[in-house]
């Protein structure tokens, strides 16, 4: 079945450092691939996403590329800040599930300044 | 905008005890999901609504999980009898319709703790 693996934490940083967060997929379909953030206390929201092959999605300074050949979608930011701190989820989606998401296990970032 | 309302934010019961959430969706946003989220894992589909009918079920544990949105709007989510294992975040979120582009905003998540 459709799945995604993400690589574990917690991912421990200072602040303006490089920030990498593997994520790899399975699915029968062509997905659609997602990052979702949720900061401490706060609810699961939308980073970035990308539709088709060789799509990047981007936002805050987030980055992902959809990597079809190596079925990836590895989170990067050039440079870290102590509020990047949060849990980050990577999630597919295939056309004809109707929207539902499935999502990776999460990785804890912790940005130290 | 208001986001996505859940109650209560919190729950503790006992293992056998009854126990229901409460998810009210961003206004007019046809589609809903339930998720479970256990500590250290990915929030996981228990079940979809597009308006008032099931759109996916099939990993809700239907002998002892039910979930209702009799109106199309808000949706109540039941667990009876609870299990230690149902111990998680349960989360709702919304979207505009059932696309797979259409972004789905999370509510804060109802922590329940099964003793």
């Amino acid at each position: 079945g459709d799945s995604v693996t993400q690589m574990e934490g917690p991912v421990t940083l200072s602040e303006e450092a490089f920030l990498t967060i593997n994520c790899t997929y399975t699915a029968t379909g062509y997905p659609s691939l997602f990052w979702y953030v949720q900061y401490p206390g706060e609810g699961l929201q939308l980073l970035l996403k990308a539709t088709k092959a060789d799509d990047k999605g981007s936002n805050k300074g987030f980055e992902a590329t959809y990597r079809k050949e190596t079925t990836s979608f590895h989170l990067e930011k050039g440079s870290v800040q102590v509020s990047d701190s949060a849990v980050y989820f990577c999630a597919l989606s295939v056309g004809n599930q109707g929207g539902k998401l499935i999502f990776g296990q999460g990785t804890e970032l912790s940005v130290k300044p | 905008e208001a986001g996505v309302a859940q109650s209560p934010r919190y729950k503790i019961i006992e293992k056998r005890q009854s126990v229901a959430f409460w998810c009210n969706p961003i206004s007019g946003h046809a589609t809903l999901y339930w998720y479970q989220q256990i500590l250290g894992q990915g929030p996981k589909l228990l079940i979809q609504f597009q308006n008032n009918g099931v759109v996916d079920d099939s990993q809700l544990p239907k002998d002892r999980f039910s979930a209702e949105r009799l109106k199309g709007v808000d949706s109540t989510l039941k667990i009876q009898p609870a299990k230690l294992e149902d111990s998680a975040v349960y989360l709702c979120a919304s979207s505009f319709r059932d696309r797979e582009l259409d972004t789905q905003y999370f509510g804060p998540g109802t922590r329940l703790t099964v003793l």
